[in-house]
């Protein structure tokens, strides 16, 4: 079976601040790890996905597999990046998209 | 515009109702997905498509029956609607496993408030 926890279903930082959002996993194979953000009143959309090790808006995440974790992080959040992140695994079954319970972070002027 | 795109956006209805939800996709895929995020905001998987036929099918009520008439569309029908099927439902599409390389695009979402 494959699992996703995010720990913090809510976030709060100010402005310039460091910003982790945690992300742990669960899955016997080679997991394939995304994250997702939904911004107020837009879609879901994808962040960034471990297999490019890309930094989108700032953000990086790198995949741990020895703690199985996958945490975002930015070193200085902005308030445009308040909203709703998913952490989501891809393991075997066709498109089957695993997502955790989601953080809402919130970034304060 | 290149999109998922689905309709209603904001459905009310009373329990006991038979309603439906569309969505389209013109982007080439050939995966599409509902998904269900709950009050909690938890999001979880109810049916998967690929050309047409069913391939991720999890624990949902039979009241539930997805529809694909072709690739590009996968409609959602709901009977007998009860109060917990009260959901904002999003489909999405990507090509086939949705991994790395075709990650999923989702529509808008269908909020849907059974009373």
């Amino acid at each position: 079976a494959q699992r996703v926890t995010q720990p913090e279903k809510l976030l709060s930082v100010f402005k310039g601040a460091p910003v982790e959002l945690k992300c742990n996993y669960s899955y016997s194979g080679s997991p394939e790890l995304f994250w997702y953000v939904q911004y107020s009143r837009q879609r879901l959309q994808l962040l960034l996905r471990h297999i490019s090790r890309e930094s989108i808006k700032g953000f990086t995440a790198d995949l741990n597999k020895g703690e199985t974790s996958f945490h975002l992080k930015k070193p200085f959040a902005q308030e445009e990046d308040s909203a709703m992140y998913y952490c989501a695994l891809s393991g075997t079954s066709y498109g089957k998209l695993t997502f955790g319970q989601g953080t809402i972070l919130t970034v304060h002027p | 515009d290149t999109a998922v795109s689905q309709t209603p956006k904001y459905l009310v209805t009373q329990m006991g109702n038979d309603k439906s939800i569309k969505c389209e996709q013109n982007l080439g895929h050939d995966t599409m997905y509902w998904y269900k995020q709950d009050s909690k905001k938890f999001l979880k998987i109810m049916f998967s498509y690929n050309n047409k036929e069913l391939i991720i099918n999890e624990t949902v009520p039979n009241r539930f029956s997805p529809k694909s008439p072709d690739k590009a569309h996968l409609n959602l029908h709901i009977n007998s609607l009860e109060l917990g099927d009260s959901a904002v439902y999003f489909c999405a599409s990507s090509h086939l496993g949705g991994g790395a390389n075709s990650p999923l695009h989702f529509g808008n979402g269908t909020r849907l408030t059974v009373t």
